[in-house]
C-alpha cells in the first residue's frame, strides 16, 4: 500500500522563524497532497493542498512545495506565531485503493515566544 | 453549516459494553469515513463509505462495524469493546472526486476500562 514518511516527529522554532516539515510518499499515482493541523483537543482541519500539475502553492504565511521526481512533498510556514503551535499531518492518497489517503506520522511543532 | 459533526464527545466503557458513535455532515458529501488516532500512530482509516448504500474495510476494521444511514450520516458501533479500542475516534467526508478532499469532524474520546 501507500507508505507516507513525516519529518521530523517533532520541531521548536523561536517566534518569527521558518518551519518546515517534509513527507516521502511511495505511490507514484499519486495526485494529490494535503496537510492538516490539528490543534490539542480538536479534529484536523486542511490547511492547504497541492495538486499534481503544480510545483508549489503558497497561502499568506504557508506553502507547500512538490517534487514528483522525488517523490516528496513539504510545508513551510514563514514568521511563525504562536497559534502555529499544532501537530502537522501530511497526506496522500493510494490509487490502488480507491484513492483513500494514507497520513503521515505527523509534526509536533512548538513555536516559542 | 456545521460541517462534520460527532456524538458523543466522551465516553467511558468496560470491557464487553457496546456502543455506537454518531456522525452526520451537512456538506453533501458522497463519502465518508471513520479515522482511529493513537499515540504515535498518526491516523488509520477503519471504515469507509463511498457513497450512500456501501460500505468498505479500511486498515484496521477488526472489532467494528459501520452503517451509513443515508447520505448525511454514517455511525460507528463496537459491539463488544476491548481495552485495544482505547483512542480517539474522528469522522470524515469527502466530495469523492479526483482529489480526495477530506474534512474532519471534532472526534470522540473513548476509554475503555
Amino acid at each position: 500500500g501507500e507508505n507516507v514518511e513525516q519529518h521530523p516527529s517533532t520541531l521548536s522554532v523561536q517566534e518569527g522563524d521558518s518551519a518546515v516539515i517534509k513527507c516521502t510518499y511511495s505511490d507514484s499515482a499519486s495526485n494529490y497532497f494535503p496537510w492538516y493541523k490539528q490543534e490539542l483537543g480538536k479534529g484536523p482541519q486542511l490547511i492547504i493542498d497541492i495538486r499534481s500539475n503544480v510545483g508549489e502553492k503558497k497561502d499568506q504565511r504557508i506553502a507547500v512545495t512538490l517534487n514528483k521526481t522525488a517523490k516528496h512533498f513539504s510545508l513551510h510556514i514563514t514568521e511563525t506565531q504562536p497559534e502555529d503551535s499544532a501537530v502537522y499531518f501530511c497526506a496522500a492518497p493510494f490509487k490502488a485503493a480507491g484513492n483513500k489517503l494514507t497520513f503521515g506520522g505527523g509534526t509536533r511543532v512548538l513555536v516559542k515566544p | 453549516n456545521a460541517g462534520v459533526t460527532q456524538t458523543p464527545k466522551f465516553q467511558v466503557l468496560k470491557t464487553g459494553q457496546s456502543m455506537t458513535l454518531q456522525c452526520a455532515q451537512d456538506m453533501n458529501h458522497n463519502s465518508m469515513y471513520w479515522y482511529r488516532q493513537d499515540p504515535g500512530m498518526g491516523l488509520r482509516l477503519i471504515y469507509y463509505s463511498a457513497s450512500e448504500g456501501t460500505t468498505d474495510k479500511g486498515e484496521v476494521p477488526n472489532g467494528y462495524n459501520v452503517s451509513r444511514l443515508n447520505k448525511r450520516e454514517f455511525s460507528l458501533r463496537l459491539e463488544s469493546a476491548a481495552p485495544s479500542q482505547t483512542s480517539v475516534y474522528f469522522c470524515a467526508s469527502g466530495a469523492s472526486g479526483v482529489y480526495n478532499e477530506q474534512f474532519f469532524g471534532p472526534g470522540t474520546r473513548l476509554t475503555v476500562l
